[in-house]
């Protein structure tokens, strides 16, 4: 079933906006891992936190994590048209490599 | 980073028939691979694991055999849709681990039953 729920569902805004999501969890996590998923396409590897990170920086994008509000946040800054896709956070829990996947947000940049 | 890769990218087939899926792992070793499906504009579902030179592991609700996974190798798993039904139309999607924590996705699968 369903661990992660993502919000806004769907987002637009202007190309070189900045573009926040959200992700919040139910269980305890080792990991948490954000991907991008281009329509009818495969999931592209964002970034990776561990639950001992609070923060993660990879060139326009920055992801936070709190472990006590079993929230995640992937911010996107000076957004591009080539950023409109499909984002998705999976989780994993200690031992276990399994990915639970969030439902996702449909982030559309109009350029 | 690594490459994953899927064969066939599109699939349509006949209602009875079976359909086989190749995930490969280009240029890493994958003890595990995993099995997704996803219905449009919704989230990926596991499926199954498949762990090398083992049976693999289904996840609730899913019929293992409708959905036949085999990972022969290192680098090579396949999942068999048997007697598929229109209903199993989706987009079937594989994963592969290779020593990090990072899974690594292959481009997917469109199978279109008729």
């Amino acid at each position: 079933s369903q661990q992660g729920e993502e919000d806004p569902q769907a987002l637009s805004i202007q190309e070189g906006e900045n573009a926040t999501m959200n992700c919040s969890y139910k269980t305890s996590i080792n990991n948490l891992q954000w991907y991008r998923q281009n329509s009818g396409r495969g999931l592209v590897h964002l970034i990776l936190i561990r639950s001992n990170e609070r923060e993660k920086h990879s060139g326009r994008l920055r992801v936070t994590l709190d472990t006590s509000k079993k929230s995640s946040s992937l911010l996107i800054t000076a957004s591009r048209a080539a950023d409109t896709a499909s984002y998705f956070c999976a989780t994993d829990g200690f031992g276990n490599e399994k990915l639970t996947f969030g439902t996702g947000t449909r982030l559309t940049i109009i350029p | 980073g690594a490459v994953v890769s899927q064969h066939p990218s599109r699939v349509i087939c006949k209602s009875g028939t079976s359909v086989k899926i190749e995930c490969r792992s280009l240029d890493f070793q994958a003890t595990t691979m995993f099995w997704y499906r996803q219905f449009p504009k919704q989230s990926l579902m596991l499926m199954a694991t498949s762990n090398e030179g083992s049976k693999a592991t289904y996840e609730q609700g899913v019929e293992k055999d409708k959905f036949l996974i085999n990972h022969a190798s290192l680098t090579l798993s396949t999942l068999t849709v048997t007697s598929a039904h229109p209903e199993d139309s989706s987009f079937y999607i594989c994963s592969a681990v290779g020593g990090t924590d990072t899974q690594y996705f292959g481009p997917g699968t469109r199978l279109t039953v008729l």
